[in-house]
């Protein structure tokens, strides 16, 4: 079936320092979708990629879905204490259904 | 807006016995996901409905869980009987559409089996 994997599977940053995570799935995707999830609570939604190549922007995130459909990637800029959390990529599963598979994550810690 | 609601936040039993979790999606969304996440991992997919049918239960363990959403709005997931293994949190998530985008999820109920 399909995977969705992701590295690092921890990051600890000092605060002001980049992050990037990377995501990449067994079958091409036709969207991709990023989530956050803090410490205790539960994913909250941060975007949608659909286009090969698509490149979107979020003040300091930078999401990138790759050309061929099957990576994707969130970069951070100059980190701060409030982006601590578990950051997930999740795209649909591959049997028709449009239920995401996630991948397993990347927690990150920022140092202050 | 209100969100997902979910309830009991939390619950505590011991192997063998039975539980049930409470989910209200956000009002009009069609389409309601239970979601299973253990420590340390992504949510996994237990079944998805579109109003009240079933889309995708293939990763429901049908022998102890069972999940219904009779009339396309409330749902409910039960767990019986219960094993060490399912501890984890569960996680409901609604859209409004199948195909629309992004799911937004309720606060999740930690089940702890011991």
């Amino acid at each position: 079936g399909q995977q969705v994997m992701q590295i690092p599977q921890y990051q600890h940053v000092q605060e002001g320092e980049d992050f990037t995570t990377y995501c990449n799935s067994s079958t091409t995707l036709s969207n991709i979708q990023w989530y956050k999830q803090r410490p205790g609570g539960h994913p909250v939604f941060l975007i949608q990629l659909v286009k090969s190549g698509e490149v979107k922007k979020q003040k300091r995130l930078t999401f990138q879905f790759g050309e061929a459909k099957k990576n994707s990637s969130l970069h951070i800029t100059a980190t701060q204490t409030t982006d601590v959390g578990t950051y997930f990529c999740a795209g649909p599963g591959d049997t028709g259904r449009r239920a995401l598979t996630f991948g397993s994550g990347t927690r990150l810690q920022v140092q202050p | 807006e209100a969100g997902v609601a979910q309830s009991p936040r939390y619950k505590i039993i011991e192997k063998r016995q039975s539980v049930a979790f409470w989910c209200n999606p956000i009002s009009g969304h069609a389409t309601l996901y239970w979601y299973q996440q253990i420590l340390g991992q992504g949510p996994k997919l237990l079944i998805q409905f579109q109003n009240n049918g079933v889309v995708d239960d293939s990763q429901l363990p049908k022998d102890r869980f069972s999940a219904e959403r009779l009339k396309g709005v409330d749902s409910t997931l039960k767990i019986q009987p219960a094993k060490l293994e399912d501890s984890a949190v569960y996680l409901c998530a609604s859209s409004l559409e199948m195909a629309s985008g992004d799911q937004f999820f309720g606060p999740g109920t930690r089940l702890t089996v011991l």
